[in-house]
C-alpha cells in the first residue's frame, strides 16, 4: 500500500522561497503522474501543479505559474515543489497526490497527509 | 478553466438515510470526474473515479453517476463515519478543478 509523506513546510516571509517534498513508500511512483494540491485554511481544494510519470511534462495553475516548479526523482521515489516569490495567499496545506496512471489526465488515487506552508511577515 | 459547482453546500440527514450530492461542470468533461471525501482535520481520500468507478477499498454504499456536465454522488445507509465534506473534481483539462464542497452532517 502506497504511503505518501510530505515534508518541508513551515513559516516563510513573503517574497522568499521554500521547497516541499513528498516521499513515497510501499509503491514505486515511477509509472504514475503526480500532482500537488493545496488547501488554504478553511477553504476548498486547488490543483497547483502536475508532472508526467517521467518528468518530461509539467503544467501549473495560473496562480503559481512562473513562481513554482514541480519535479520528481524516480530513483529516489520522491516528488518536490519549489516555491519562489511566495505570497501570503500561498498559505495552505500542500498535499502530494498520486494519480491512477502515467497520463496526467487521470484521477487522484492516493493522498499524503499534507504539509502546512505559512507565508507571513 | 473548467468551473465546477456543487449542490447543496451542506446537508443534514439521519443515520440510515440516503443522500445525493450534485456536481455540474461548466463544459463537457465526459466521465473525467472524481469524488473525494475529506473528514475534519484529515487529508482527502479518493472515493470514485471515471464518474462511477469505486477506488479500491471503498464500500459500495457510495455510488456515482453522470456524464458530460451533470454528475451525482449518492451515499446509502448514512452512518456517523460518513460525516465529511465531499468534493467533486474534474480531470479532463488542466488545471484540475474542484467543486466548492458539500458538507454532510448527521442529525
Amino acid at each position: 500500500q502506497v504511503q505518501l509523506v510530505e515534508s518541508g513546510g513551515g513559516v516563510v516571509q513573503p517574497g522568499r522561497s521554500l521547497r516541499v517534498s513528498c516521499a513515497a513508500s510501499g509503491f514505486s511512483i515511477s509509472g504514475r503522474a503526480m500532482h500537488w494540491v493545496r488547501q488554504a485554511p478553511g477553504k476548498g481544494l486547488e490543483g497547483v501543479a502536475v508532472i508526467s510519470y517521467d518528468g518530461s511534462r509539467t503544467n501549473y495553475a495560473d496562480s503559481v505559474k512562473g513562481r513554482f516548479a514541480i519535479s520528481r526523482d524516480n530513483s529516489q521515489n520522491t516528488l518536490s515543489l519549489q516555491m519562489n516569490s511566495l505570497r501570503t495567499e500561498d498559505t495552505a496545506i500542500y498535499y502530494c497526490v498520486m494519480l491512477t496512471s502515467s497520463g496526467w489526465f487521470s484521477p487522484p488515487e492516493s493522498w499524503g497527509q499534507g504539509t502546512l506552508v505559512t507565508v507571513s511577515s | 478553466d473548467i468551473q465546477m459547482t456543487q449542490s447543496p453546500s451542506s446537508l443534514s440527514a439521519s443515520v440510515g438515510d440516503r443522500v445525493t450530492i450534485t456536481c455540474r461542470a461548466s463544459q463537457d468533461i465526459r466521465t473525467s470526474l472524481a469524488w473525494v471525501q475529506q473528514k475534519p482535520g484529515k487529508a482527502p481520500k479518493s472515493l470514485i473515479y471515471g464518474a462511477s468507478s469505486l477506488q479500491s477499498g471503498v464500500p459500495p454504499k457510495f455510488t456515482g453517476s453522470g456524464s458530460g456536465t451533470d454528475f451525482t454522488l449518492t451515499i446509502s445507509n448514512l452512518q456517523p463515519e460518513d460525516s465529511a465534506t465531499y468534493y467533486c473534481q474534474q480531470y479532463g483539462g488542466y488545471p484540475f478543478t474542484f467543486g466548492p464542497g458539500t458538507k454532510v452532517e448527521i442529525k
